[in-house]
């Protein structure tokens, strides 16, 4: 089975600070793993994606996630935040893309 | 590319009646489309899959004679809430894989339901 846990249900940063959204996963097979955002009301748009290959991956928006095998870890890091990116971020998981498991998410603000 | 709609994009019906939401793959074929449904403050829950032609495979706890999936293309499925009620009202999103995999889900913009 699978299972996705998100560090932090709500994080605040500063303008131009380090984003640093973190994220676990379980699962039995190599997963693939997946950062989305989610603005109010809208439905959700792809930031990454890891499936094999690179552990470092890159994303949109200046975003990137690092594989760590050995920590179960799937962190969204951007060295410096800005306003627009005040959202909702997901972090799921899809062993051999069946089954996708969302993590509870993880609210970012971004103070001025 | 791989963009997905959906309509309505808010929807407010009377308790008792029924809603159907639209999941279009706009610029694919979709092999696949799944539904969520997402309270709010929370995660996005999967409801169903389905796949063209075949009947939808529903999560355990979902009930299939009140949320009624079609997919009769590979562009368009469909979701219809029956006999709908005010705990019914929820987020609904869906997307659609493309690829023989369907780990690249494409989502679409969700539907705000509200049952009064």
């Amino acid at each position: 089975a699978q299972s996705v846990t998100q560090l932090g249900s709500h994080v605040s940063v500063s303008e131009g600070a380090l984003v640093l959204l973190r994220c676990n996963y379980s699962s039995s097979v190599p997963p693939y793993l997946f950062w989305y955002v989610q603005y109010p009301n809208q439905g959700l748009q792809l930031l990454l994606k890891y499936t094999t290959g690179a552990t470092l991956v890159k994303g949109i928006n200046g975003f990137e996630a690092e594989f760590k095998k050995s920590e179960t870890s799937f962190h969204l890091t951007k060295p410096s935040a800005h306003m627009s990116d005040a959202a909702e971020y997901f972090c799921a998981s899809s062993a051999y893309g069946q089954n996708f498991v969302f993590g509870p998410g993880t609210r970012l603000s971004v103070l001025p | 590319g791989a963009v997905v709609s959906q309509h309505p994009s808010w929807v407010i019906c009377k308790s008792g009646t029924s809603v159907k939401i639209e999941c279009r793959s706009l610029d694919f074929q979709a092999t696949t489309m799944f539904w969520y449904r997402q309270f709010p403050k929370q995660s996005l829950m999967l409801m169903a899959t389905s796949n063209e032609g075949s009947k939808a495979t529903y999560e355990q706890g979902v009930e299939k004679d009140k949320f009624l999936i079609n997919h009769a293309s590979l562009t368009l499925s469909t979701l219809t809430v029956t006999s709908a009620h005010p705990e019914d009202s929820s987020f609904y999103i869906c997307s659609a894989g493309r690829g023989p995999n369907s780990y690249e889900q494409y989502f679409g913009p969700g539907t705000r339901l509200t049952v009064t």
